[in-house]
């Protein structure tokens, strides 16, 4: 099972600001890997895929980067609805798993 | 635009089953796996496993194999996913989610349900 880890926990980010969130992979996953949002009593929502490519309705804001072992989600400025816990998750292979998660929370 | 829409919430009895439904609309259901994730109170994602509606063919995580069952009926557009033998740690919220691309391969997912909360306890 290719263990996937978010980092940090939590980051404290004052709105306008950046905020950079890293992924690493326990072993290579190459580009599939996925960004998803979560908001308090919702559902995620897909972000990112293919480690870079954006998905559809989502922000210019929002980019992600990296393959292999280590990526990365940027979030350029900080809007007020970005404030919301952020995950990874590796479909390179089965099991298909998933990041801790990372909360991003107003400064 | 495909949706997913998950049957309400429930509560179960330790040692029980509880099945839960995901119904597709505004799509092709068939042709897209449809899996399932859950998560604790609190805690992060976990895939559970899924299914292919025009295959009929399932996969699961290792972890819930022997416990889990995940079919499609594509007469109705629906999934649905039955676990059974549930203990206090399978209290979650339980999501359907659809996959990006048509095919086999694992893909991220583009669609979620709604989520269907289960709670187990005596």
């Amino acid at each position: 099972e290719i263990v996937m880890t978010l980092s940090p926990a939590t980051l404290s980010v004052s709105p306008g600001a950046r905020a950079t969130l890293s992924c690493r992979a326990s072993q290579s996953v190459s580009s599939s890997l996925a960004w998803y949002q979560q908001k308090p009593g919702q559902a995620p929502r897909l972000l990112i895929y293919g480690a870079s490519t954006r998905a559809t309705g989502i922000p210019a804001r929002f980019s992600g980067s990296g393959s292999g072992t280590e990526f990365t989600l940027t979030i350029s400025s900080l809007q007020s609805e970005d404030f919301a816990v952020y995950y990874c998750q590796q479909y390179h292979n089965w099991p298909l798993t998933f990041g801790g998660g990372t909360k991003v929370e107003i400064k | 635009q495909v949706q997913l829409v998950q049957s309400g919430a429930e509560v179960k009895k330790p040692g029980s089953s509880v099945k839960v439904s995901c119904k597709a609309s505004g799509g092709s259901f068939g042709s897209y796996a449809i899996r399932w994730v859950r998560q604790a109170p609190g805690q992060g994602l976990e895939w559970m496993g899924g299914v292919i509606p025009i295959f009929g063919t399932a996969n699961y995580a290792q972890k819930f194999q022997g416990r889990v069952t995940i079919t499609a009926d594509k007469s109705t557009s629906t999934a649905y996913m039955e676990l059974r033998s549930l203990r206090s740690e399978d209290t979650a919220v339980y999501y359907c989610a659809k996959d990006r691309q048509l095919g086999m391969a694992p893909d991220a997912f583009d669609i979620w349900g709604q989520g269907t909360l289960v709670t187990v306890s005596s």
